[in-house]
């Protein structure tokens, strides 16, 4: 069936870093990608988005990029601050109508 | 920018009550969304909503029930709380449809039955 999973569960950098978090996802047919970003006692927030016929797509410290050929999803986020400690979510917008896929989430924390 | 508003935050209830946890928007989106989070877990789609009187099962099967009467609104009911009910409820809206535009979400509701 479908799925979308992480690969890294926890990921720790020091303030200032980048920070790589990856994503695998299984259908093929899938063309919508999304990632959030959800804090401590909040819904989760919109990061950036990609469509299927993007290799990569910027917005302000963060990247996404996606490689069909391995179905690998990933989002960079440059010079990493302490606000950006969150859980990160993928999600995948498949072909189903109102139906978007999330995956477990990767805990990032950032140390001053 | 969407303003999802969910009620009440945090919610303990007795098993066999009857709630409802209420989700409202500001924006006119046609779409609207219900999905369920274990702490520390992915969200599970259980409910979601193309416009005025259309509802619709989601992947995930739960005992609760939605309606959409108007358009800024999209309540969902439990009949009888258990404590499997027990998981935070997170209510989402989008203009487009999920395919064509992100979901903007609320703060959720949690619900603890005892």
């Amino acid at each position: 069936g479908e799925s979308v999973g992480l690969h890294l569960p926890t990921l720790s950098v020091q303030e200032g870093d980048n920070s790589i978090i990856n994503c695998a996802y299984s259908n093929s047919a899938s063309d919508y990608f999304i990632w959030y970003k959800q804090e401590s006692g909040k819904g989760p927030q919109f990061i950036i988005d990609i469509r299927s016929n993007m290799d990569k797509r910027q917005g302000q410290r963060v990247t996404v990029l996606l490689n069909k050929t391995v179905k690998h999803l990933s989002l960079q986020i440059a010079a990493t601050q302490p606000g950006d400690s969150a859980v990160y979510f993928c999600a995948e917008g498949g072909t189903s109508y109102g139906k978007l896929t999330f995956g477990q989430g990767t805990i990032l924390t950032v140390h001053p | 920018e969407a303003d999802i508003y969910q009620t009440p935050r945090y919610l303990v209830i007795g098993t066999g009550k009857k709630i409802t946890l209420e989700c409202s928007q500001t924006m006119g989106h046609d779409k609207m969304y219900w999905y369920q989070q274990d702490p520390g877990m992915e969200l599970h789609l259980i409910h979601y909503s193309y416009g005025v009187n259309s509802t619709e099962k989601g992947d995930l099967s739960s005992e609760s029930t939605v309606s959409r009467i108007r358009t800024e609104h999209f309540p969902l009911t439990l009949e009888s709380a258990r404590p499997s009910h027990t998981s935070q409820y997170l209510c989402a809206s989008s203009e487009y449809g999920v395919r064509g535009s992100p979901l903007h979400f609320g703060n959720g509701t949690r619900l603890t039955v005892t």
